[in-house]
């Protein structure tokens, strides 16, 4: 079957620099997406990356390796405003987005 | 504002009662989608579509239903709401393909 692991939850400090793990298995690949979601609001888009390596936009960087299965988000210089779910969503050979549950961030002053 | 709009933003429906949830958007995208959001679990997806006048299944498609007349519509319909339908439901639209998706603000259903 398909899956997405990342976890719960995590707690960080505001200033600090925090990175959210996501491994998946799927059937094929089209791209790995990272969204955040406060809450009570709809998700928004972060990144997308399909190629191995790092993509870097401003605070929020996202990382890929295709061969491990294996993806992260990074946030630097915490801001209290980046207390929200982060959910990581693969793309699988059919077009079709692969959900995990979400990391639930709490950021602490 | 250009997006996706989403009606009712929140329900208490009655088990057995027939719903319909709306979903509008302006961005003349191809694909549309509506997701079901359920704590910790990630979103599922009901339905989709491609293109106006195709639908197809998604991961929990049993007791929804949804149409594509125009570019711009998809709505959601229960026919026959049970509680465990009880959830928040996001619709969705994309260029197709790999691209990003943008989601409305969701509609909280309670069903009792």
């Amino acid at each position: 079957g398909q899956n997405i692991d990342q976890p719960t939850e995590m707690t960080a400090t505001e200033g600090a620099i925090v990175q959210i793990n996501c491994t998946y298995q799927t059937s094929g690949f089209n791209g790995l997406f990272w969204y955040q979601q406060h809450a009570g609001e709809a998700p928004t888009f972060l990144s997308y990356n399909v190629l191995d390596g790092l993509e870097e936009k401003g605070r929020f960087s996202s990382f890929l390796s295709r061969s491990k299965g294996y993806s992260y988000l990074l946030l630097k210089e915490l801001q209290m405003k980046d207390s929200a779910s982060y959910l990581c969503a693969v793309m699988d050979s059919n077009y079709q987005l692969i959900w995990g549950a979400g990391t639930k961030l709490i950021i602490k002053p | 504002i250009a997006g996706i709009t989403q009606a009712p933003t929140s329900q208490i429906l009655a088990a057995g009662r027939r719903m319909t949830l709306r979903c509008t958007q302006d961005m003349r995208h191809n694909a549309m989608y509506w997701y079901r959001q359920d704590l910790g679990l990630g979103l599922r997806l009901i339905h989709y579509s491609n293109t106006a006048g195709t639908t197809g299944k998604g991961e929990v498609p049993d007791g929804y239903s949804v149409s594509r007349a125009n570019t711009d519509d998809f709505p959601l319909t229960l026919a026959s709401a049970v509680p465990s339908q009880t959830s928040v439901y996001f619709c969705a639209s994309s260029d197709g393909g790999a691209g990003e998706l943008f989601f409305g603000e969701g509609s909280r259903l309670t069903v009792l």
